[in-house]
């Protein structure tokens, strides 16, 4: 059975650093792989999707990274400011067709002015 | 504008009640999810459904239930028999087969006294 694993469950950091994110997975014939952000008490926004046949994804300054083989994906957030606060979740798909996500516990980053 | 409804955003419950969280979507989109998430946890899968008048169990199945009457509606209710209810409960939905397409309501707290 697919397990999603995320490290490190909390992060705390000054404003202006780089940072990542590591989001691993048991299975490593997965469809594809999604980061989401979380603010506290609200729903779920997807911010990246990676394909199986991708590397990685960019989106303004977050940039998410996949290596199949070795079960891994990185979320990088550059130039991290005090917005950026949230819980960031990553998930794959349960099966090939997709049937619905497994997601990991998150990373609850904290970002400090 | 198209999106999910979750209603309540707040719930309280005695013991023993069933209470019933609704989810209402305008987005044409064929598949629903119900998701489950606890502090400091990843999100669970309680039910889903592809389509009108049918669903299918999750990891998380005992002690829910649900109904598909209208591809717009996908009710769910916690019985009685779930033992620890008190969790933040997330509604989703997709097209299917396209489940990284996902989007998400605000959610439903519910607390049971």
């Amino acid at each position: 059975k697919q397990e999603v694993t995320q490290i490190p469950a909390a992060l705390s950091v000054p404003e202006g650093e780089n940072l990542v994110l590591n989001c691993s997975f048991t299975d490593s014939a997965i469809y594809n792989l999604q980061w989401f952000r979380q603010d506290p008490g609200k729903g779920l926004t997807s911010l990246l999707l990676i394909q199986s046949s991708q590397r990685e994804q960019t989106s303004g300054r977050l940039n998410a990274s996949l290596d199949k083989s070795s079960g891994r994906s990185t979320l990088y957030i550059a130039a991290s400011q005090p917005g950026d606060s949230a819980t960031y979740l990553c998930a794959v798909p349960a099966n090939q067709a997709g049937t619905a996500l497994i997601f990991g516990k998150g990373t609850t980053l904290s970002v400090s002015s | 504008d198209g999106g999910i409804t979750q209603s309540p955003k707040y719930l309280f419950r005695k013991e023993g009640q069933n209470v019933t969280l609704s989810c209402e979507q305008n987005l044409n989109h064929d598949a629903m999810y119900w998701y489950r998430q606890d502090p400091g946890q990843g999100l669970r899968l309680i039910y889903y459904s592809q389509i009108v008048n049918d669903f299918q169990k999750g990891d998380i199945a005992e002690g829910y239930s649900v109904s598909r009457e209208k591809k717009e509606s996908f009710p769910l209710t916690v019985t009685s028999a779930q033992k620890n209810p008190t969790a933040f409960y997330l509604c989703a939905s997709s097209i299917w087969g396209e489940t990284n397409v996902l989007t998400f309501g605000a959610g439903s707290r519910l607390t049971v006294l």
